[in-house]
């Protein structure tokens, strides 16, 4: 176990609804990163949080938020929620080094949207 | 553009036998990292190597090793004798240096069934 875990495991929501997703990141690690994988394909990096500062983002859009708290947990908010919007979503954190750190990923949230 | 490919999508073997799993990737940068990941049914991502662009060596870790080839941007990951426990979906994954983000680009995945 890498001790990153998420909550909820599983979870679902109609269109149109809001959804908040937890992660707390492995001990001693600073930076945590969000990626959503739909069914059958690799995961697609989100957003990357460090030091509670957004630091890189991927192709999605605003609706999907994020913060990043003193003790290094995250959060991963999803407004208005769309159909494609069904994935699991993943959280992995890592220890900030001059780039290509490990990264350490939890369960994952399994997010169905109806 | 940074792009990985897994060409396979699924492969099947039988128990003891090898199996090579395939990565080509594309980057502009000439600093990056490659990275395996496996994902049994539970979802969660496995961390299995990183390299680094500038480490061409080859690497075995009991039953796994690795073969990097910059000359054909290639990182394949060969299991040998493999078992039931080897059955999972495999990521290959990119991150490069610039941006310091160590954001992952992750390949479709191969999803491996080792039968009995």
């Amino acid at each position: 176990e890498t001790g990153v875990t998420q909550s909820p495991t599983h979870l679902i929501k109609t269109r149109g609804q809001q959804v908040t997703l937890r992660c707390s990141s492995q001990s001693g690690h600073n930076t945590v990163s969000w990626y959503q994988q739909a069914l059958g394909q690799g995961p697609q990096f989100i957003f990357q949080y460090y030091r509670e500062e957004e630091n890189g983002r991927g192709n999605f859009p605003p609706r999907f938020s994020g913060l990043q708290f003193p003790n290094y947990s995250s959060e991963l908010n999803v407004n208005a929620l769309e159909l494609d919007d069904s994935a699991l979503y993943l959280c992995a954190s890592s220890l900030r080094l001059a780039g290509g750190p490990e990264q350490f990923f939890g369960p994952g949230t399994r997010l169905t949207v109806l | 553009a940074q792009k990985v490919t897994q060409a396979q999508t699924e492969i099947s073997v039988v128990e003891k036998e090898d199996v090579t799993l395939d990565c080509v990737y594309e980057t502009r940068d000439t600093t990056y990292y490659l990275f395996w990941y496996k994902q049994p049914p539970s979802g969660e991502l496995v961390f299995l190597i990183r390299r680094n662009s500038f480490d061409e060596q080859n690497e075995i870790s009991g039953r796994y090793s690795w073969n990097f080839q910059k000359s054909t941007s290639s990182f394949n990951f060969t299991i040998t004798a493999s078992q039931v426990v080897d059955s999972a979906v495999y990521f290959c994954a990119l991150s490069e240096d610039s941006g310091n983000t160590g954001k992952l680009i992750f390949g479709q995945g191969t999803t491996l069934q080792v039968k009995p």
